[in-house]
């Protein structure tokens, strides 16, 4: 069965500083996608990121940027330059297929609370 | 953003009495779910939709029920609530179930039972 582990539970920076969340994923397919979704301190999921898993190559968004690697199976998130307007829970999730209506679910990680600090 | 709302927003209840929750989204998607979020568990899938009355259950199914009698509709019915509901109830949509769509989430329902 699929399974996606965010070792860290929280994380706590001052502003300015970069900083790394880390997803490590359990998957028997060969192909797969893997997700990250922010939720601010609002309470809404906010889709961040969709990477399949024929995809290897970095990306950049801004201060965003996602580092998978099939080797390590990780898919880590890293926040360069980090704000208070960052400061959210962080949840990585990979999809699972559901044999009924050819539908998927997302399977979550328990998600990773980030604080910055002014 | 996806067009999605989820009504009511928040709600208190007691034990035992039955509570609806409703998603509805503006985007024509087909498929729509489900999910709760407990702390220490991230977010779990209760039921999902394929179709219109086309609904089946997910890893946490017990208790709860759907319903979805139009294309824009979801609405999840908890037949006697009990306290191990409390929960906050995430509705998702996404355009088509095969293994490339973004799933949206709506702002979730904050449930408490007492």
């Amino acid at each position: 069965a699929q399974k996606v582990t965010q070792a860290q539970t929280e994380i706590s920076v001052v502003e300015k500083e970069d900083v790394t969340l880390d997803c490590v994923y359990e998957t028997r397919d060969t192909t797969y996608y893997l997700f990250w979704y922010k939720q601010p301190p609002s309470g809404e999921l906010v889709f961040l990121i969709r990477r399949n898993s024929f995809d290897e190559q970095n990306e950049i968004s801004g201060r965003y940027s996602w580092n998978f690697q099939k080797s390590t199976s990780s898919f880590n998130f890293t926040i360069t330059a980090s704000q208070v307007v960052d400061s959210a829970v962080y949840f990585c999730a990979l999809i699972q297929p559901i044999t009924q209506g050819g539908s998927e679910k997302l399977v979550f990680g328990k998600g990773m609370k980030l604080t910055v600090n002014p | 953003d996806a067009g999605i709302t989820q009504s009511p927003r928040h709600k208190v209840t007691e034990t035992g009495t039955p509570v609806t929750l409703r998603c509805h989204q503006t985007e024509n998607h087909r498929y729509m779910y489900w999910y709760r979020q407990d702390p220490g568990h991230g977010l779990r899938l209760i039921h999902y939709s394929y179709g219109v009355k086309d609904t089946d259950k997910g890893e946490v199914s017990d208790g709860y029920s759907v319903s979805r009698s139009k294309t824009e509709d979801f609405l999840l019915t908890l037949e006697s609530a009990t306290s191990s509901q409390t929960s906050v109830y995430f509705c998702a949509i996404s355009e088509s179930g095969i293994r490339a769509d973004t799933q949206y989430f709506g702002p979730g329902t904050r449930l408490t039972v007492l």
